[in-house]
This record gives structure tokens, C-alpha cells and sequence, in this order.
């Protein structure tokens, strides 16, 4: 059974840095093709991908905000960490921990979401 | 960034009837595409990936087609469990953006 779960604040102050982590489980992320992405989604808005990990330590960035991002992973924790810097209330939304499967990228799991509110 | 034009942003219909929805690429995708079912204040679900190819568990009555920039999105037979919000997804090239969503009422 794959399963995802997203970890951190619900409330963060403008100018602050959000550390999300992903805990997954039911599949490894050292497994060719495999990738563990962020997506998120504004209150009554689309959802809006911001990043992935790949098997082999790649990265890609959503370019409008790739100098605010920072994506890791530890393969042996299961984990997997988006950091989000100078945090603004237009950021506020449910980020989604998602799995891309080894044939595409895109999101066949998807985490519970957690709602993220930046507020002073 | 590769633009993602999904219409139409909402959709009236009566359960049986057959509904499309399209999606057009500002570039070229091949079949690098998913389409999405989101339920309100549920997680986005997984419906066809590869344009066409239904995800497992996925029913039937859904169905996908289209290559390269014009793709299209289609119940064969409208239910009520299935008046809520589409998005297509393009995944040919980070950032993998989607399209603005099609709210399906009835």
C-alpha cells in the first residue's frame, strides 16, 4: 500500500521559511524513474506544481519560484523535505506531497494535503 | 512554461449525458498529459494518464484522447458522483503545469 503524508506548520509569519516533509511509504525512492514532487493549491484555486526529486538526486523547480525552493531527500528515512523561503500570505494554500511513478511525471499519489495559512 | 488551456471552466449537464472536455497545449506535449478528478475538499484523483490510458480502478465511462496540443476529456455517461472539478496536467516538461479546471453541474 503507497501512502504519503505531508508534516509541518499550518501557520507561518510573512518573511518566514515553511519546512514541509514527506513521509512516504509502499514504494522507494531509490528505484529507477521513481520521484517525489510538491504541488499546491490556493484556496479555490488550481493546483500549482512547485517541485520534484528524482531517484537519481535530481531536481526540478517551478521557475517563477525556484529561488525560494529547496527540495531534498533521504532515501533511508523514506522522507522527503520542500523548503519555501520569505513566506508571503499569497502563499497560502494545501501543499500536496505527490509520488511520480517511474513511467511519467505525473501524480499517481497524492498525500492528505496541508493547509498552510501565512498570516501575521 | 508550457500554458494549459482547459475549456470550458464550467459545464452544465444531466446525468447520461456524454461530456468533453478540452485541453490544449501552448507547445507540443506528445501524450503527456493527465486529467484529474477533484471532489470538493477531497485530494486530486488520478483518472487517465499518457492522454488515454485509464489508471486503475478508474471506470470506464471516462475516457482521454488527443496528442501533440489538442487533448480531450470525456464520461461517456454522466453520474451524479461525477459533478465536480477536472484539471488536465501536462508532465512533457517541468514546471508540470495544469489547466485552470472544468466544474461539471448539473
Amino acid at each position: 500500500q503507497i501512502t504519503l503524508k505531508e508534516s509541518g506548520p499550518t501557520l507561518v509569519k510573512p518573511t518566514q521559511t515553511l519546512t514541509l516533509t514527506c513521509t512516504f511509504s509502499g514504494f522507494s525512492l531509490s528505484t529507477n524513474g521513481m520521484g517525489v514532487g510538491w504541488i499546491r493549491q490556493p484556496p479555490g484555486k488550481a493546483p500549482e506544481w512547485l517541485a520534484i526529486i528524482f531517484w537519481d538526486d535530481i531536481k526540478r523547480y517551478s521557475p517563477s519560484l525556484k529561488s525560494r525552493l529547496t527540495i531534498t531527500k533521504d532515501t533511508s528515512k523514506n522522507q522527503v523535505v520542500l523548503t519555501m523561503t520569505n513566506m508571503d500570505p499569497v502563499d497560502t494554500a494545501t501543499y500536496y506531497c505527490v509520488r511520480r511513478p517511474a513511467d511519467g511525471s505525473y501524480s499517481d499519489y497524492w498525500g492528505q494535503g496541508t493547509l498552510v495559512t501565512v498570516s501575521s | 512554461d508550457i500554458q494549459m488551456t482547459q475549456s470550458p471552466s464550467s459545464l452544465s449537464a444531466s446525468v447520461g449525458d456524454r461530456v468533453t472536455i478540452t485541453c490544449r497545449a501552448s507547445q507540443g506535449i506528445s501524450n503527456s498529459l493527465a486529467w484529474y478528478q477533484q471532489k470538493p475538499g477531497k485530494v486530486p484523483k488520478l483518472l487517465i494518464y499518457a492522454a488515454s490510458t485509464l489508471q486503475s480502478g478508474v471506470p470506464s465511462r471516462f475516457s482521454g484522447s488527443g496528442s501533440g496540443t489538442d487533448f480531450t476529456f470525456t464520461i461517456s455517461s454522466l453520474q451524479p458522483e461525477d459533478v465536480t472539478t477536472y484539471y488536465c496536467q501536462q508532465y512533457d516538461s517541468a514546471p508540470y503545469t495544469f489547466g485552470q479546471g472544468t466544474k461539471l453541474e448539473i
